[in-house]
């Protein structure tokens, strides 16, 4: 099983509505939790990190869910700009800087 | 956020040689990492670069394949030796905040083997 598991999509999303989408962890001793972009062919940027009350973002807003050991992002509004792969990131706590990567998930927002 | 260079960005190499990938920081910061990244997949972590002593490999990276050097706290290269089609990929190298766990990357080097 993977350390991280995200659904691949892609996510077809018109523009102006609203996606979201999770990811599963399996290490429930994680410590921290991201949500990165990458765009075709581009390094990962980091889209913002996750707190356990959840938090908002302009237009997106990241959950997590300690207990059942998921984590989501939800994007509002959504821009063609915000065609990319979303990757779920996790960060164990008995290592620390060392990032565990989801596969990512694609959204892809038309016109 | 720190601004992170990689040279070369992309370079084609025929197996059975080396390639040396440089990673320069604009700050000092704590931690670096290389990653790599295969056609289609996600990042794997390859290996810790610590600074002034031997890097910390994960599962399945070994020294004398990758070997890391991190003279200070702004520069690493990692090298790629004898390399095969199978090590195709894209090598990025990271930085950790000191502060958070917030990682940064570097534009990344696309490695083709031919």
């Amino acid at each position: 099983r993977k350390e991280v598991e995200q659904d691949p999509g892609p996510f077809n999303v018109p523009e102006g509505a609203t996606v979201a989408f999770n990811c599963t962890y399996s290490n429930s001793a994680s410590q921290s939790f991201f949500w990165y972009r990458q765009d075709c062919r581009k390094e990962p940027k980091l889209l913002m990190s996750v707190y356990s009350s959840g938090n908002e973002d302009g237009r997106f807003t990241a959950q997590l869910n300690r207990a059942s050991q998921y984590i989501s992002l939800l994007i509002r509004d959504s821009k063609l700009s915000d065609s990319a792969t979303y990757l779920c990131v996790v960060s164990p706590y008995d290592s620390w800087g060392k990032l565990q990567f989801g596969a990512g998930t694609q959204v892809v927002v038309t016109p | 956020s720190a601004v992170i260079s990689q040279k070369p960005s992309r370079d084609i190499c025929q197996r059975g040689t080396s390639l040396t990938i440089q990673c320069q920081v604009d700050s000092q910061v704590t931690m670096m990492f290389w990653y790599r990244q295969q056609p289609g997949q996600s990042l794997t972590l390859i290996a810790t670069a610590n600074q002034g002593s031997e890097a910390t490999y994960e599962s399945g990276f070994v020294i004398d394949k990758f070997p890391i050097s991190r003279p200070n706290l702004t520069f690493s290269t990692l090298t790629v030796s004898n390399m095969s089609p199978e090590d195709s990929s894209i090598y990025l190298c990271s930085v950790t905040s000191a502060v958070s766990y917030e990682q940064y990357f570097g534009p990344g080097t696309r490695l083709t083997v031919t």
